[in-house]
């Protein structure tokens, strides 16, 4: 079955950087893109931007854009999301779904980051 | 960059009643439109894409509908498990978005 288990929550501190990764399987990995998204606490969904996972191509949101960078390594079926200048309000769960350019039908468990001096 | 607008932002229902959602986009996105349901502590939940097309496997209480800049998500008869959070994302360029969601919370 299709499933995307990411890593463990992380706490960081302003100024650094996090790398959250997202381990696909039952499916083939470069036929379907990884999209993130992440949701403050009591906040609505953010999209973030997507991962072409067959070429790499990257498409980011606007507000993010910079500060983000998606990667993918098709030999461990893994995408990767690091968000660097980490800011307090970058506090929230993200989440990796499949999908790219299209509507995410299987989602990750999500993964709690917290920016905390 | 296509912004989406939900309304109401909060609706107060009872089981069995019909409800209905508007998502309005800032453009025209012809019928790239998705509908997700989330319940709290859980990951959203994919329930209509294109619009119309109901997902495999979401109960046909679920029913969407619209195209350019109006949409509307209705379900027919509420569950105890659809007192949760909806969210409308538009997909139709290569930077999607969502809209702000709609709590359904039980009147």
């Amino acid at each position: 079955q299709i499933h995307l288990e990411q890593s463990g929550a992380e706490v960081k501190k302003p100024g650094g950087s996090v790398k959250v990764s997202c381990k696909a399987s039952g499916y083939t990995f470069v036929s379907h893109g990884i999209t993130w998204v992440r949701q403050a606490p009591g906040q609505g969904l953010e999209w973030m931007g997507w991962i072409n996972t067959y070429n790499g191509n990257t498409y980011y949101g606007p507000i993010l854009q910079g500060r983000v960078t998606m990667t993918a390594d098709t030999s461990t079926n893994t995408a990767y999301m690091e968000l660097k200048s980490l800011k307090f309000d970058d506090t929230a769960v993200y989440y990796c779904a499949r999908g790219g350019r299209w509507p995410g039908g299987y989602w990750g468990q999500g993964t709690l980051v917290t920016v905390s001096s | 960059d296509i912004q989406m607008t939900q309304s109401p932002s909060t609706l107060s229902a009872s089981i069995g009643d019909r409800v209905t959602i508007i998502c309005r986009a800032s453009e025209s996105i012809s019928d790239w439109l998705a509908w997700y349901r989330q319940n709290p502590g859980e990951a959203p939940k994919l329930l209509i894409s294109k619009a119309s097309n109901l997902e495999s496997g979401v109960p046909s209480r679920f029913s969407g509908s619209g195209s350019g800049t109006e949409f509307t998500l209705t379900i027919a008869g509420l569950q105890p498990e659809d007192f949760a959070t909806y969210y409308c994302q538009q997909y139709d360029s290569f930077v999607g978005s969502f809209g702000q969601g709609t709590k359904v919370e039980i009147k």
